[in-house]
């Protein structure tokens, strides 16, 4: 069946640095999403991206989705102690409604 | 928008007793999800209905395991007997549309946090 994977799936980030996490499907993905989970609370979610080779941007946080759209990355700059929490991906199958999560990446950040 | 509802937030129960998890959906959003979270096997999808028909199940565990969605606007997931290793965070979840190229974002429920000793 469809995995999606993440790596790392801890990062500890200084507050200020710079850090991305990354995404990959063993199968081709229609789309692909990212949700935050702050710690104790649910999935949040942050952005959809759709084309291969996608980039979008949200404030310091940058999203892109690869050209085969098999894998994605988040990377995060100047991170703050806000950023902590659970970053996970979540890729739908071609032609798919199940949505498949990722193991997450668990950020924490020391100030 | 009140978002999606669950109750109760903690559960705790015994071995061999049931438990039934509730779920109201964002009103006007046609799919509901059940996903479970552990931090062994991250977040599993259990269950989803279209329009409260379940249209695949093939994630809910075993026979123990069982979700109705008998309106639009309540979902339950009925553990019964329970057993400690159903002990998780159990997540409703639901969304608008779902499509070929475009899936509309999960609403997420503040979950409810199941202790089975």
């Amino acid at each position: 069946g469809q995995q999606v994977m993440q790596i790392p799936q801890y990062q500890h980030v200084q507050e200020g640095e710079d850090f991305t996490t990354y995404c990959n499907s063993s199968t081709t993905l229609s789309n692909i999403q990212w949700y935050k989970q702050r710690p104790g609370g649910h999935p949040v979610f942050l952005i959809q991206l759709v084309k291969s080779g996608e980039v979008k941007k949200q404030k310091r946080l940058t999203f892109q989705f690869g050209e085969a759209k098999k894998n994605s990355s988040l990377h995060i700059t100047a991170t703050q102690t806000t950023d902590v929490g659970t970053y996970f991906c979540a890729g739908y199958k071609a032609a798919g409604n199940k949505l498949t999560f990722g193991g997450g990446t668990r950020v924490l950040v020391k100030p | 928008d009140a978002g999606v509802i669950q109750s109760p937030r903690h559960e705790v129960t015994e071995m061999g007793q049931e438990v039934t998890l509730r779920c109201k959906p964002i009103s006007g959003h046609d799919y509901l999800f059940w996903y479970r979270q552990t931090m062994m096997r991250g977040l599993e999808l259990l269950i989803y209905f279209n329009n409260n028909v379940p249209i695949d199940d093939s994630g809910m565990p075993e026979d123990r395991f069982s979700a109705k969605m008998p309106n639009a606007s309540f979902s339950t997931l009925k553990i019964q007997p329970s057993e400690p290793r159903d002990s998780a965070v159990y997540f409703c979840a639901s969304s608008l549309r779902q499509g070929d190229s475009y899936n509309s974002p999960l609403h997420f429920g503040n979950g409810t946090r199941l202790t089975v000793t």
